[in-house]
């Protein structure tokens, strides 16, 4: 049972790079999100997607795009990486609306220098 | 804006104690859930308590949820080293997104 797959799992980046965190769930769920997790701040919602082919923003999608053509994948693209975006970012999905258990991936440590 | 707040940040006690963490929140709410983050780990679910239940038990686990107060707590019974971990909770309203608190760090002293 693989669940929420996130990669890469660390990645250090120069600042104006652009990246992609690859997230892939194979449960079927039509409920994927994104967050980012610092220090004091718990998580916060970048960007999230009720089904393929449909995304919306969440407290903090600045400097971040998704996409969602598959049911299975959602990437979270960073356009051109700042220090700010240096943070733990986490891909979540969920079989359903309004609390259902959301499953999180193990996470991707990313660094902007 | 973060919906849940958890209370306290940090907690500290020895093994088999209890360990009692709460979550207060602003707006009303379907349900709520409690989740765990061991260091350097994704959040894994523990419990889900919904908006017209007062109390709920897993295990170890004890949830209540008073919505007048808009608040809830969660219990941990005699605690152990490997309960240590970070506790969030995540609140639920009318849209599918749950927003979650800053957490409570819990170390279990041996």
């Amino acid at each position: 049972n693989a669940g929420v797959t996130q990669t890469p799992k660390f990645q250090v980046l120069k600042t104006g790079q652009s990246m992609t965190l690859q997230c892939a769930q194979d449960m079927n769920h039509e409920y994927m999100s994104w967050y980012r997790q610092d220090p004091g701040m718990g998580l916060r919602l970048i960007h999230y997607s009720v089904g393929a082919g449909i995304t919306d923003q969440g407290e903090v999608p600045n400097g971040y795009n998704v996409s969602r053509s598959t049911t299975e994948d959602f990437p979270l693209r960073l356009l051109s990486a700042a220090p700010s975006q240096t943070s733990v970012y986490f891909c979540a999905s969920s079989s359903d609306s309004s609390g259902n258990t959301i499953y999180f991936g193990e996470g991707s440590w990313l660094t902007v220098v | 804006s973060q919906q849940g707040e958890e209370d306290p940040q940090a907690l500290s006690i020895q093994e088999g104690e209890n360990a009692t963490m709460n979550c207060s929140y602003k707006t009303s709410i379907n349900n709520l859930q409690w989740y765990r983050q061991n260091s350097g780990r994704g959040l894994v679910h523990l419990i889900l308590i919904r908006s017209n239940e007062r109390e709920k038990h897993s295990g170890r686990l004890r949830v209540t949820l008073d919505t007048s107060k808009k608040s809830s707590s969660l219990l941990i019974t005699a605690s152990r080293a490997a309960d240590t971990a970070s506790y969030f909770c995540a609140t639920s309203g009318g849209s599918y997104i749950p927003t979650f608190g800053r957490g409570t760090s819990l170390i279990v002293h041996p």
